[in-house]
């Protein structure tokens, strides 16, 4: 089992729509969790973190953690064409360590 | 988020030869890392580079292949040696923040090409 899975892509939402990206993690002690966005030929920019179960909100971004279930996830409300990119979810107890990514495309 | 930079930020190699990454991040890292991002792959990390120490590498990479130096807080280097073209990838430097958040913010990366 990998450390951190994400939900196979690509993903292709409608401008306007809410996109939903999902992520998993096999250690159960981890204590971070965090949405990175990574433009194609650009490095990855964290654009959520979060740390107790719950729900966190900012602006369009809504990230959700149920630490039971070993899940995270984040909404993407009013989804732009800016907001294509791949969508990197990563975990940390000590160390970080990434899933292979989700690409979304928000179509005009 | 913290200032990290990164030089050179693209480079064509020839095989066999080694190439020295720097990374100057600012004053509110504390620890840093060394990742790969091979193209269409997520990130991988190398190792973490311990001031003043040998950095902790990854199972799968070892110092003589990819040395790492920190001398300072803010400084490091990444050496890749006797470069194969399966060397080519995307390297990133990253900073954990002082924060205690165990936010990192990532370098804008150097692009190797190995031929």
């Amino acid at each position: 089992q990998k450390e951190v899975e994400q939900n196979s892509g690509p993903l292709s939402v409608p401008e306007g729509a809410i996109a939903s990206l999902n992520c998993t993690y096999s250690d159960r002690v981890s204590q971070s969790f965090f949405w990175y966005r990574q433009y194609s030929g650009k490095s990855p920019e964290l654009i959520m973190s979060i740390y107790s179960n719950g729900d966190k909100e900012d602006g369009r971004f809504t990230a959700q953690l149920n630490k039971a279930s070993q899940y995270v996830s984040l909404l993407i409300r009013d989804s732009q064409p800016s907001d294509s990119a791949t969508y990197l979810c990563a975990v940390a107890k000590i160390d970080m360590r990434f899933g292979a990514g989700t690409r979304l495309t928000v179509k005009p | 988020s913290a200032v990290i930079s990164q030089k050179p930020s693209r480079d064509i190699c020839q095989r066999g030869t080694s190439l020295t990454i720097q990374c100057q991040v600012d004053s509110q890292v504390t620890m840093m890392f060394w990742y790969r991002q091979q193209p269409g792959q997520s990130l991988t990390l190398i190792a973490t580079a311990n001031q003043g120490s040998e950095a902790t590498y990854e199972s799968g990479f070892v110092i003589d292949k990819f040395p790492i130096s920190r001398p300072n807080l803010t400084f490091s280097t990444l050496t890749v040696s006797n470069m194969s073209p399966e060397d080519s990838s995307i390297y990133l430097c990253s900073g954990l923040m002082r924060t205690g958040y165990n936010e990192q913010f990532f370098g804008p990366g150097t692009r190797l090409t190995v031929l």
